[in-house]
């Protein structure tokens, strides 16, 4: 079965640094995009950053270019997200989903999520 | 970029009522649009891809229409287990954006 279990959340004070990662099990990570999509308390859902199979192409939503950066480990099966200069609005719960038709596509499967607070 | 715009924002329903959400691009997507279903306090959930397309183990009930710039999730008959939040999702270029999402309640 597909599996995702993101980890890395917690408090940070902003302007500060997290970094977030999704262990993936269950299929050939090497073969298909991933996405991080984050969720805002009470909030609809906002695409965040997406990272083609090969890691060659990246893509970011305004909101976090220039500060976030997504990347992958194909040998560890894992999916990166570096998050810096962190604001009270990336307050969210993150969520690593897998983008089953290419890098811009939708996501068949989704973790459980990671919550990062941003708060003095 | 494309805007989505989903309507209504929340609707409630009686179980057995056949509901309908619209979701409407600013721009032609052609049929790059999912549906997913957010139930309260879990992970989201494809339903649709391909505007039409039901995504595996996704029940009958639920189906999807549209092309270009207007699109339609139907849930043919409400069920108690259909409560949570709707959301629609283009794909068709970057940023892959979501709709603002429609509430589903029980009457």
């Amino acid at each position: 079965d597909v599996l995702l279990v993101e980890s890395g959340g917690g408090l940070v004070k902003p302007g500060g640094s997290l970094r977030l990662s999704c262990a993936a099990s269950g299929f050939t990570f090497s073969t298909l995009a991933m996405s991080w999509v984050r969720q805002a308390p009470g909030k609809g859902l906002e695409w965040v950053s997406s990272i083609s199979w090969s890691g060659d192409f990246k893509y970011y939503a305004d909101s976090v270019k220039g500060r976030f950066t997504i990347s992958r480990d194909n040998a560890k099966n894992s999916l990166y997200l570096l998050m810096n200069s962190l604001r009270a609005e990336d307050t969210a719960v993150y969520y690593c989903a897998r983008s089953i038709r290419g890098v811009i596509s939708y996501d068949d499967y989704w973790g459980q999520g990671t919550l990062v607070t941003v708060s003095s | 970029d494309i805007q989505m715009t989903q309507s209504p924002s929340s609707l409630s329903a009686s179980v057995g009522d056949r509901v309908t959400i619209a979701c409407r691009a600013s721009q032609g997507i052609s049929n790059s649009l999912a549906w997913y279903q957010q139930k309260p306090g879990k992970v989201p959930q494809v339903l649709i891809y391909a505007a039409s397309t039901l995504q595996s183990g996704v029940p009958s009930r639920f189906s999807g229409s549209g092309s270009g710039t207007d699109f339609t999730l139907t849930i043919s008959s409400l069920q108690p287990e259909d409560v949570g939040t709707y959301y629609c999702q283009r794909y068709d270029t970057a940023p892959p954006d979501f709709g603002g999402g429609t509430k589903v309640e029980i009457k």
